[in-house]
């Protein structure tokens, strides 16, 4: 009964390298959200991800950034030349279908840019 | 601008009592709202839900209450328990079909619970 995986759990990037967290849904779930938590404060939107397909890149930052959900294979977030500002958690959540239906959190991948 | 706020960054309860996490929000689109809990190093776990439709869910020691008119829900926890001490998150949504909505979840910025044996 394997929930939502992320991985890797920890990644240390120096300024100006890329960053690739990669998120494998719940077993029947086909809706991938993406999060981000900085310190004290509560989880953001990013995007929001069906197979092939980005539904809402609102939460986004216009540069640097990507999300992709392949027909195989995990949702990647992809970060561009990072900055030490992005260094925060990244949470991947997945649901059955885009109604309301409850999100379920991976445990999350701690970047550290340094 | 801070659309579900939770004002109380903290709160200590002796164990056995009473636990009440409140959260209020500004949108009236939203219809749906969530509370979820989170340990340290962990990703937040689900614990309870709410549809705008009631005004109350239970499920086990947790009770939600929702007061649409004043855009408030709270988050009961009934005997606490020292294993409850985590922080908890109370989100919220809009109708996929509403405003252009996706259903992404809004959360509050988190009550640190702390439940002393």
């Amino acid at each position: 009964n394997a929930g939502v995986m992320q991985n890797p759990r920890h990644l240390v990037r120096r300024r100006g390298q890329e960053a690739r967290l990669r998120c494998s849904p719940m077993k029947g779930h086909s809706h991938v959200y993406w999060y981000r938590q900085l310190p004290e404060e509560g989880l953001k939107f990013m995007v929001y991800l069906q197979k092939e397909n980005i539904i809402d890149e609102s939460g986004m930052p216009k540069e640097r950034f990507s999300a992709e959900f392949p027909k195989e294979g995990p949702s990647i977030l992809r970060i561009q030349q990072v900055v030490r500002g992005d260094s925060a958690a990244y949470f991947c959540a997945s649901s059955p279908a885009r109604t309301q239906e409850t999100q379920y959190f991976g445990p999350g991948t701690r970047l550290l840019v340094l | 601008d801070q659309q579900v706020k939770q004002n109380s960054p903290s709160l200590s309860v002796q164990e056995g009592r009473i636990s009440i996490l409140n959260c209020d929000y500004t949108n009236s689109m939203f219809d749906y709202f969530l509370w979820y809990k989170k340990y340290p190093a962990e990703g937040p776990t689900f614990l309870i839900s709410i549809s705008s439709i009631k005004d109350k869910n239970e499920d086990g020691r947790f009770t939600v209450f929702l007061n649409k008119s004043a855009k408030h829900l709270s988050l009961h926890i009934v005997p606490s328990q020292p294993g409850d001490s985590a922080v908890y998150f109370c989100a919220a949504s809009a109708n996929p079909g509403y405003g252009g909505s996706q259903g992404n979840l809004i959360f509050g910025k988190g009550t640190k619970l702390s439940v002393k044996p």
